[in-house]
Formats: structure tokens, C-alpha cells, sequence
């Protein structure tokens, strides 16, 4: 059964620290994906991670695969306010003969970022 | 660009009740899915769309939940009978090529 685990599951942390949301999955996969969510809102993506070694940054987050490992981190730089919310990550079931865009979500990371 | 439309929003209703929740994908994006995100967990899928055909439904509870997509474009998502358990956002997300999602705002159901 495919598994995609997230640690922490909470995060309080002050503003301009840095940490790292690790994120993983239980069979090799080249497809990962994070989203972040508000509460309330809807899901907000952010990276699309393709392909072993692919790094992606944007603004104070930076995400990065590695599918020998099956490891992604999500690292965070100088934290904000702004940044507080659930952050999730997610591989592709179809990777494992199953549909295309058939995500399987791992159970997410609440961030709270205090001033 | 519009994106993913839902409604209603929020739905209040008593166990054995049925409900049905509407969504409009982003125009021209060929795959429909729905999830379902219980507290605290991330969403989980129920059914996926590409066109007017289903392509993946092997987790949706189908002896009471159902769902379809009209002419290929907006989708109904049915429960009935609805359980406590059921209590849950069902979120629309669509996508152009398979990958990328692009999620709506969701629905909340609060069954009683």
C-alpha cells in the first residue's frame, strides 16, 4: 500500500528561523507534489518536484526530491507570519499503475509562525 | 482566468439525509476529481473524470455515494444516505493534462 508520511505534523515556530518539513513515501516515485493550505481555503499549489535531485524555490520556501531516498523537504528561510498554514505534500498514484492526477496526500504539516 | 467553482459552501444536514454538491471546472480543463478531506487528514480521492467518463472511482462508497459529469464539463457529486462519518470538505479540482490540480474552495458537510 502506498504511504506518504509528513513530520512534524505541527510546527510553531518564530519568525525569521529556518526549519525543514520532511515528507516520506513508501514506493520510488519521480512525481511530488506540495500544496499549501488556508484555513478554510482551498488547496494552493506550489511545487511540482519531477524528476531525482529536482530543487524548486520560491520566495522563503524551497522544496526538493530525492527518489532514492523517497524523501522530499519542503525548508523554509527567515519564516513570517504569512507563512502559517497547513502544508501538504503528495505523490502520484498513477506512478504505480493507477490514474494520472490520483493523489495520495500526506496527513500535513500546520505551521505557526510566531512574531 | 475563473477558477474552480463550487457551491454550496457549507451544508448542514441530519444523518440518512441526502445532499449534492456542483462544481465547474475551469474552462477547457479536460479532468474532473473529486476529493474528500476529513478533519485533520489530508483529501483523498473519490472519483476522477476525464471528459464525461469515469477513469478511476475504486475508492468512492458507491452504495451511497454517486457522482456524474454532464457534457463533459460541470459534475454532481450525490450522497445518499448520508452518514455521520461523511462529515467532511469535498473538494472539485480540475486539471488540463494529467499532473497539476487546481483545487475550488470546497464544500463542507456537517452531518447530525
Amino acid at each position: 500500500e502506498l504511504k506518504v508520511e509528513q513530520n512534524p505534523l505541527f510546527l510553531s515556530m518564530q519568525e525569521g528561523k529556518n526549519y525543514t518539513i520532511y515528507c516520506n513515501y513508501s514506493t520510488t516515485s519521480d512525481r511530488l507534489y506540495w500544496y499549501r493550505q488556508d484555513p478554510g481555503k482551498s488547496l494552493e499549489s506550489l511545487f511540482v518536484l519531477l524528476s531525482n535531485g529536482a530543487v524548486k524555490q520560491e520566495g522563503r520556501l524551497m522544496a526538493s526530491l530525492d527518489t532514492k531516498a523517497r524523501l522530499s523537504t519542503l525548508h523554509i528561510t527567515a519564516a513570517v507570519h504569512d507563512l502559517s498554514a497547513t502544508y501538504f505534500c503528495a505523490v502520484d498514484r498513477g506512478d504505480y499503475g493507477g490514474s494520472q492526477g490520483n493523489l495520495i496526500f500526506g496527513k500535513g504539516t500546520k505551521l505557526s509562525v510566531k512574531p | 482566468e475563473a477558477g474552480v467553482a463550487q457551491s454550496p459552501r457549507y451544508k448542514i444536514i441530519e444523518k440518512r439525509q441526502s445532499v449534492a454538491f456542483w462544481c465547474n471546472p475551469i474552462s477547457g480543463h479536460a479532468t474532473l476529481y473529486w476529493y474528500q478531506q476529513i478533519l485533520g487528514q489530508g483529501p483523498k480521492l473519490l472519483i476522477q473524470f476525464q471528459n464525461n467518463g469515469v477513469v478511476d472511482d475504486s475508492q468512492l462508497p458507491k452504495d451511497r455515494f454517486s457522482a456524474e459529469r454532464l457534457k463533459g464539463v460541470d459534475s454532481t457529486l450525490k450522497i445518499q444516505p448520508a452518514k455521520l462519518e461523511d462529515s467532511a470538505v469535498y473538494l472539485c479540482a480540475s486539471s488540463p493534462y494529467t499532473g497539476e490540480l487546481f483545487f475550488g474552495e470546497g464544500s463542507r458537510l456537517t452531518v447530525l
